[in-house]
């Protein structure tokens, strides 16, 4: 069964940096290209970050220069590096699998981020 | 940038009925589009991949059609559990680009 389990979640100063981390279990973690998502409180969802099985990484414009995604193959883990934090990057986090082939066929429950003084 | 929008932002219907849902691009997309479900508190489910593709375990009752700009989203006849919000997804430039419409919400008329 594929399971992906997010942590690091929590409450930050603006300004402030977080790491996420997701645990991958139930498939081959390296065959997936990965990505972040997120979603603020009743908003909709906001793709944040994916990386290839080759490490190649891909941002929006509204996070990149602040927002580092990477992959540990050996310990099936992604992480999500968050600097510069903005309240507007308060939102639950997602960790989720790419279908192979662009689209998410594989979420986690999420991690919630707030970014307040 | 390919920009999704989504249409009605609200739909409600009753149980047994018929939803159609629509989603709009800003250029073609070509088959490159996704239908997500997300019910409160849970995180997204994929329904249909590449505009008409039924992904693992999906009822028959969820159907997708389109190509180019313009695609629907059909529920044949609405269960209880069907009541969520739905979002369509375009990757017909990844890499890089990955997007996600605003969403529609079927709600209990």
């Amino acid at each position: 069964e594929v399971q992906l389990v997010e942590s690091g979640g929590g409450l930050v100063q603006p300004g402030g940096s977080l790491r996420l981390s997701c645990a991958a279990s139930g498939f081959t973690f390296s065959s997936y290209d990965m990505h972040w998502v997120r979603q603020a409180t009743g908003k909709g969802l906001e793709w944040v970050s994916a990386i290839g099985t080759a490490g190649d990484t891909y941002y929006p414009g509204s996070v990149k220069g602040r927002f580092t995604i990477s992959r540990e193959n050996a310990k099936n883990s992604l992480y999500l590096q968050m600097n510069s934090l903005r309240a507007g990057d308060t939102a639950v986090y997602y960790c989720a699998r790419d279908h192979g082939s662009g689209y998410i066929d594989y979420w986690g429950q999420g991690t919630l981020v707030t970014v307040s003084s | 940038e390919i920009v999704l929008t989504q249409s009605p932002a609200t739909l409600s219907l009753s149980p047994g009925e018929r939803a159609t849902l629509s989603c709009r691009a800003s250029q073609s997309v070509s088959s490159y589009l996704a239908w997500y479900q997300q019910k409160p508190g849970q995180a997204p489910r994929l329904l249909i991949y590449d505009a008409s593709n039924r992904a693992t375990g999906i009822p028959a009752r969820f159907s997708g059609s389109g190509s180019g700009t313009d695609f629907t989203l059909t529920i044949s006849s609405l269960e209880p559990e069907d009541f969520a919000v739905y979002y369509c997804q375009q990757r017909s430039n990844w890499p890089p680009a990955f997007a996600f419409g605003p969403g529609t919400k079927v709600d209990i008329k």
